[in-house]
């Protein structure tokens, strides 16, 4: 079954800096590559999300880069904010199967 | 309507209580999921509901039982749990089952004393 990988599974950062979390999976038939951001004591919130026909994705200041070949895809956060800070989830899922989720990173933006 | 409610946010029961978690959505969502998230770990998958018949039962302990009685609702009852079994399950729903974008709701914090 599909296995993802995630790192790094802490990340802290300056106010304005960016930040990038990584995630791997070993299924080539994954198509579709969510980001879930669940901040404390909330459910996961969907970010951003990706499919295996597109290598980029932006809205605003958060991204997704997809590379199919290296089986491997990362969110990249720029001019990150305090309320930044969360718990970042990536997942992958293949047809006829369910999501796979990464152990996750608590990123945490000092002011 | 665009969210994913639970109730109750909160639950404390004992080894021998029979309580029970709703979920409703009313995004004409056809497809719910309840899944188990222990503290600093991803969310693990236990029960798909497709157009409210049970698709998936991912070797979850017969205590937890899933009900879908519509297309909006899911229930989970719970009976005889144990401590471990403390944690917090979110509700998740998508269009259909191979629609694969999920929305979660905010989850049910339950303890088992």
């Amino acid at each position: 079954g599909e296995n993802v990988e995630q790192h790094p599974s802490t990340l802290s950062v300056q106010e304005g800096d960016s930040a990038v979390i990584k995630c791997t999976y070993s299924d080539s038939a994954s198509n579709y590559f969510p980001w879930y951001k669940q901040e404390l004591g909330k459910g996961p919130q969907l970010i951003i999300d990706i499919r295996s026909n597109v290598g980029e994705k932006k809205d605003q200041r958060i991204a997704v880069t997809l590379n199919k070949t290296a089986k491997h895809f990362s969110l990249h956060i720029t001019e990150t904010q305090p309320e930044d800070s969360a718990v970042y989830f990536c997942a992958a899922h293949s047809l006829g199967n369910d999501m796979r989720f990464g152990a996750g990173t608590r990123l945490t933006v000092k002011p | 309507d665009t969210e994913v409610t639970q109730t109750p946010k909160h639950l404390v029961m004992g080894m021998t209580n029979k309580k029970s978690l709703k979920c409703e959505q009313h995004m004409g969502h056809r497809a719910m999921y309840w899944y188990k998230q222990k503290a600093k770990k991803p969310p693990e998958l236990m029960f798909v509901y497709s157009y409210e018949k049970l698709s998936i039962n991912e070797s979850v302990p017969s205590r937890f039982s899933p009900e879908c009685p519509n297309s909006s609702l899911l229930n989970l009852h719970l009976h005889a749990l144990q401590p471990e079994d403390s944690a917090l399950y979110l509700c998740a729903s998508s269009l259909g089952r191979m629609e694969i974008q999920q929305f979660f709701g905010p989850g049910t914090r339950l303890t088992v004393l």
